[in-house]
């Protein structure tokens, strides 16, 4: 089964712009991979979003954006928001399989 | 408006099955691309994904857990049941249900804790 890897943990500033990123254990990620993005907060379901690497759903803040970058899914951040600090996974597609990243946890400091 | 929600027991003992029903609304589970599946949480971990049933029937399962699910759908009551035998103590987490479409999971059910322990 794949392993996905995200980093463990992030800290931003205010204002400040921050990229976290999505690694398949089988290669580089690419757009048949799928990439979906979710946040998380404490006591919270996840909520979506990014899919298909770079598609925003209809709630999703103008100042999250997803690509393809150096190999790996990523989720840029600009202009982080305190209400920005939270728990990210990624999903990828593997062929009727999906696999979840083991979350980056983003401290807005 | 679209929504999810999951029922079923909270506390199961070690080698019972667990059964989780999803009730879902606004949507069809006969709409053609459309999913409903099961994403799972422990305690302080990462999301683990388990399951997805499609609108044409296909299933796809969580190899590891594969010989220990199943995912059922009832698409005139908009109902998805996931079967797990053989529950164990590292089955405790935070059961998710969620609808997939066009390659997004979009909408997710509140969740529902489910404790196993004797």
């Amino acid at each position: 089964q794949a392993v996905v890897t995200q980093e463990p943990s992030l800290t931003v500033s205010p204002g400040g712009t921050v990229t976290l990123t999505c690694a398949s254990s089988t290669g580089a990620v690419t757009s048949g991979h799928y990439p979906n993005w979710f946040q998380q907060k404490p006591g919270q379901a996840p909520r979506a979003l990014i899919y298909n690497t770079n598609n925003k759903h209809s709630w999703t803040p103008a100042r999250f954006s997803g690509s393809l970058l150096g190999g790996k899914a990523a989720l840029t951040v600009s202009g982080v928001q305190p209400e920005d600090e939270a728990d990210y996974y990624c999903l990828l597609y593997y062929g009727g399989m999906r696999v979840f990243g083991g979350g980056t946890k983003l401290t807005v400091l | 408006q679209i929504t999810l929600k999951e029922s079923g027991p909270t506390l199961v003992k070690p080698t019972q099955t667990l059964t989780l029903t999803c009730t879902f609304s606004g949507f069809s589970l006969s709409t053609y691309g459309m999913a409903v599946g099961w994403v799972r949480q422990p305690p302080g971990k990462a999301l683990e994904w388990l399951t997805f049933i499609f609108w044409h029937d296909d299933e796809h399962y969580r190899p590891s857990l594969r010989s220990r699910l199943t995912i059922t759908k009832d698409t005139s009551k908009n109902q998805v049941v996931l079967t797990m035998t053989n529950m164990d103590p590292v089955d405790t987490a935070t059961y998710y249900c969620a609808r997939a479409f066009n390659w997004s999971l979009a909408y997710w059910g509140q969740g529902s804790l489910v404790t196993v322990s004797s």
